[in-house]
């Protein structure tokens, strides 16, 4: 069974900090999902890397998948209160299914 | 394009009743996955149904169950309900096997509570 860890589980920052939240496990997945999840909705894809190494921008936010193809990581800049919500890496085994670790909830305060 | 789209928005059941939730994928999608959001424990793997048969399952109890009709649209059976049920159950559709590749678009999901 491929586990995902996400670390912190919770992370509460002033409105222009940056912030980081990690995604490890001790497989390897051919790629990696990050979603952000607000209240009361479903989980909306961020971003999807696949190569080991990649970097990967979205205005603010910054995703990297490690080398060896076990862990991510995702990088605000300047984190705003729009930031805010339950921020989800996700990994696919081979029969498809999508593995999500616990999550980070990011709260931003203005 | 009308999103995933799940009934009901909430759903009060009392232990051991059944309850039936439903999702209607995106058009033209044929995979639909149903996951369990407990608090605290992220999103569960529950069921994968793709071109109307169940391709995979987690590690739930046979009283979770479900199918997926012609039209793609699914359905989600919980038997002999338990107070540890109640969660947020969250359906998604994707286009084609997810590969990793190809995201998953979620509804808003069905929040379950069992009294």
């Amino acid at each position: 069974t491929q586990l995902l860890e996400q670390s912190p589980q919770f992370l509460s920052i002033q409105e222009g900090e940056n912030l980081t939240v990690y995604c490890n496990s001790s497989s390897v997945f051919s790629s990696l999902q990050w979603y952000r999840q607000e209240p009361g909705e479903g989980p909306v894809l961020l971003v999807t890397v696949v190569t080991g190494g990649e970097v990967k921008k979205l205005k603010r936010l910054t995703f990297q998948f490690g080398d060896a193809r076990k862990d991510s990581s995702l990088h605000i800049t300047a984190a705003q209160p729009g930031d805010t919500g339950l921020y989800l890496c996700a990994g696919a085994d081979s029969w498809g299914k999508l593995q999500f670790g616990a999550g980070t909830q990011v709260v931003v305060t203005p | 394009e009308a999103g995933v789209t799940q009934s009901p928005t909430h759903l009060i059941k009392t232990r051991g009743q059944q309850a039936t939730l439903r999702c209607s994928p995106i058009s033209g999608h044929t995979s639909v996955y149903w996951y369990q959001q407990a608090l605290g424990l992220g999103l569960q793997f529950l069921l994968w149904y793709d071109e109307g048969e169940e391709r995979n399952r987690g590690n739930f109890p046979p009283r979770f169950s479900g199918r997926q009709f012609p039209n793609y649209s699914s359905e989600l059976n919980v038997n002999a309900l338990e107070l540890e049920d109640s969660a947020l159950y969250l359906c998604a559709s994707s286009l084609i096997r997810v590969t990793g590749h190809s995201p998953l678009h979620f509804g808003n999901g069905t929040r379950l509570t069992v009294t």
